[in-house]
């Protein structure tokens, strides 16, 4: 069955540092991968969206890669600050859209001041 | 606000009652979705509708459970004799049509189910 592992349950950084988070898969070969982030008691935000022909996607402080021979993707927060805590999910999908999406269970965040 | 709205935001029922939440999309979206969520879990796919039309439903979604959008616009999720086991959030989201390029999904904030 499909399976997704996002590196430790949490991360602590120091802000102003970059927040590098894993994502890996088995038994699936999406292709796309999403990023969301979510807050205590909130549904999940969208984020970036990379596709499986894709290296790389930049969106202001934040930086996705997806390497489809390593089944991984890597999720990075440049400049960190305190604001940017909060549980990320990578989500895996055959689709663009929110159809049928394999959901990590997260890693934590914390950016100490 | 125009974001995904749902209600209840919380609910706690007695094992073995009926409930039923309440989505409703952003209203320029066609697409609506449900996820279920548990403790330190990451979301799962419930069902998925465009429009008025169910077009794909997880094996999750057993016969306890029915999801209905009549008209297009809002959504409906009911659980028939609730288990403790359903005891989570239920997410919903909605996107617009997809077009050939990536649609973003925008989540409601969810209704958390307590089963006693």
């Amino acid at each position: 069955s499909q399976k997704i592992e996002q590196n430790s349950e949490a991360l602590n950084i120091q802000e102003g540092k970059t927040a590098t988070l894993t994502c890996n898969y088995t038994n699936y070969s999406p292709a796309y991968l999403q990023w969301y982030r979510q807050d205590p008691g909130r549904g999940p935000v969208f984020l970036l969206l990379i596709r499986e022909n894709e290296k790389e996607k930049r969106k202001e402080r934040l930086k996705v890669t997806f390497d489809t021979t390593l089944k991984q993707s890597l999720f990075h927060i440049t400049a960190s600050q305190p604001a940017d805590s909060a549980t990320y999910l990578c989500a895996l999908s055959l689709s663009g859209s929110a159809r049928q999406l394999t959901f990590g269970s997260g890693t934590q965040l914390t950016v100490l001041p | 606000d125009t974001g995904v709205s749902q209600d209840p935001r919380h609910k706690i029922t007695k094992r073995g009652q009926n409930v039923t939440f309440r989505c409703d999309p952003i209203s320029e979206h066609n697409r609506l979705y449900w996820y279920r969520q548990t403790l330190g879990q990451g979301p799962e796919f419930l069902t998925y509708f465009q429009n008025e039309a169910q077009l794909e439903k997880s094996r999750l979604l057993s016969d306890r459970f029915s999801a209905e959008r009549p008209k297009g616009s809002f959504s409906t999720l009911e659980i028939q004799r609730t288990e403790q086991g359903d005891s989570a959030m239920y997410l919903c989201a909605s996107s617009r049509g997809y077009t050939g390029g990536n649609t973003e999904a925008f989540f409601g904030q969810g209704t958390r189910l307590t089963v006693v």
